[in-house]
């Protein structure tokens, strides 16, 4: 089993700041970095998946970073909304394909 | 709609029984992941398949069994129940064996009594 860690572990802003969480992953074997939203009630839903160290994805105000040689990932959501309210979690595959998650960083958007 | 569909949506049963979980992949889709989610515990991986085959084992008990049929359909079983195994159960399908996003089933709420 091979340890992601999420940090913060829980986060609460006001509407229309922006926040960056932070997933580490070991840095050998590594396959891809996947992110994910999860809402309360719901079951998760994809946001990126990244395979290249340099990686940028973006997704609207959403966007994420990749640096595998340091074992870590950056996300980032631009001025907040209530909207964005979630768990983000982050998985990390290696070369023996297991998808493993993070416990997520829990985000309240306040308005 | 991920396009996978678990069944039963909600199962309750009693300690030492046993229980099928169901899984429908998203078409197209050759992977399926098994993950347990115990209260405030993060998702679990179990097992994962690839076009019928294993491709990776976690933390999976010896009571807990899965296959993949050749319809790509997955099925968890898991035996001899005991209250610790009440938990919400996901699969997820993926066109490949990692590289792609993987798409989450609404889950099966397992409770055992």
């Amino acid at each position: 089993i091979l340890n992601v860690e999420q940090s913060p572990q829980s986060l609460h802003v006001q509407e229309g700041d922006s926040t960056n969480f932070t997933c580490s992953f070991p840095s050998s074997n590594f396959y891809a970095l996947h992110w994910y939203r999860w809402e309360t009630a719901k079951s998760p839903e994809a946001l990126f998946v990244m395979t290249l160290n340099g990686d940028e994805k973006k997704k609207g105000r959403i966007s994420a970073t990749l640096n595998t040689k340091e074992g870590y990932s950056y996300l980032y959501i631009k001025g907040s909304q209530p909207e964005d309210s979630a768990t983000y979690l982050c998985a990390f595959k290696n070369s023996g394909y297991a998808l493993n998650f993070g416990k997520g960083t829990s985000l309240l958007v306040t308005p | 709609d991920s396009g996978v569909t678990q069944t039963p949506k909600h199962l309750i049963t009693a300690t030492g029984q046993r229980v099928t979980l169901r899984c429908s992949p998203r078409s197209g889709d050759l992977s399926v992941y098994w993950y347990q989610q115990s209260l405030d515990q993060g998702l679990q991986f179990l097992i994962q398949y690839y076009n019928g085959e294993e491709r990776a084992k976690g933390n999976i008990l010896e009571r807990f069994s899965a296959q993949q049929f050749p319809d790509l359909h997955s099925e968890l079983n898991l035996s001899s129940l005991e209250l610790g195994d009440s938990a919400l159960y996901f699969c997820a399908s993926a066109f490949t064996a990692g590289g792609t996003e993987a798409f989450f089933g609404q889950g099966t709420r397992l409770t055992v009594v």
